[in-house]
C-alpha cells in the first residue's frame, strides 16, 4: 500500500527565505507526483505535476524535483512571501488512477 | 469554465439524518473523485468514477455511504444515517487522463459537513 509522508507538519519562516518542502513515498512505481496548495476553507489548487519520466518541473518561484528510485520529491520555493502561507500537499498516482496524499505541511511566512 | 461545482458549501445536520452532497465536474472530464478530509486522517479517497461507472469504492467507510453518477455532469454522495464522526470536508475532483502518465485533478471548493 502506497504511503506518502511529509515532514515537518508545519513550518514558520520569515519573508524572503528560500524553502525546501519534502515528500517521500513508499512505492516507487508511480505515474506522476503532484504538489497542491490549500488555503484555509478552500479546495486544492494544483501547483506542479511531474510525470514519472521527468526529473523536475518549474513554475515561477516554484521548482519541484522527483527522484523515483529513492521515493522522494522536493518543492523549492524561492524568495518566500506572506502570500505563500498555506498548506502544501504532495500526492502520487500509482498503479491505478487514484491520488494518494500526504497529510500536508502548513507553511507560515511572516512579514 | 466554472470549475468543479459542489453544493451545498456548508451542511449542518443532526445525527441520524440523511445527507446528500452534490458535484458537477468540469465539462469533458471523464473521471470523478470523491474525497474526505479530516484533521486526523488527512485527505482520503472515498470512491471514483470513470465514464459514470464506479471503478473503486474501497475507500467508502461503510454501508451508510453511497455514491452515484447518473450522467457525465452530475454526481451525489449520500450518507444515511449520518453520525458525528462523519463530520469532515468532502471534496469532489475531476480530470481526464490524456495519457498513461495522467493529468492533474481539479478540485471543487468542498462541502463542510457537521453532524451534531
Amino acid at each position: 500500500k502506497q504511503e506518502v509522508t511529509q515532514i515537518p507538519a508545519a513550518l514558520s519562516v520569515p519573508e524572503g527565505e528560500n524553502l525546501v518542502l519534502n515528500c517521500s513515498f513508499t512505492d516507487s512505481a508511480i505515474y506522476n507526483l503532484q504538489w497542491f496548495r490549500q488555503d484555509p476553507g478552500k479546495g486544492l489548487t494544483s501547483l506542479l505535476l511531474i510525470q514519472s519520466s521527468q526529473r523536475e518541473q518549474t513554475s515561477g518561484r516554484l521548482n519541484a524535483s522527483l527522484d523515483k528510485s529513492s521515493g522522494r520529491s522536493t518543492l523549492y520555493i524561492a524568495a518566500s512571501q506572506p502570500g505563500d502561507s498555506a498548506t502544501y500537499l504532495c500526492a502520487v498516482v500509482g498503479g491505478s488512477e487514484k491520488l494518494v496524499f500526504g497529510k500536508g505541511m502548513k507553511l507560515t511566512v511572516n512579514p | 469554465d466554472a470549475g468543479v461545482i459542489q453544493s451545498p458549501r456548508h451542511e449542518v445536520t443532526e445525527m441520524g439524518q440523511e445527507v446528500t452532497l452534490r458535484c458537477k465536474p468540469i465539462s469533458g472530464h471523464d473521471y470523478l473523485f470523491w474525497y474526505r478530509q479530516t484533521m486526523m486522517r488527512g485527505l482520503e479517497l472515498l470512491i471514483y468514477f470513470n465514464n459514470n461507472v464506479p471503478i473503486d469504492d474501497s475507500g467508502m467507510p461503510e454501508d451508510r455511504f453511497s455514491a452515484k453518477m447518473p450522467n457525465a455532469s452530475f454526481s451525489t454522495l449520500k450518507i444515511q444515517p449520518s453520525e458525528p464522526r462523519d463530520s469532515a470536508v468532502y471534496f469532489c475532483a475531476s480530470t481526464t487522463y490524456r495519457d498513461l502518465e495522467g493529468d492533474t485533478q481539479y478540485f471543487g471548493p468542498g462541502t463542510r459537513l457537521t453532524v451534531l
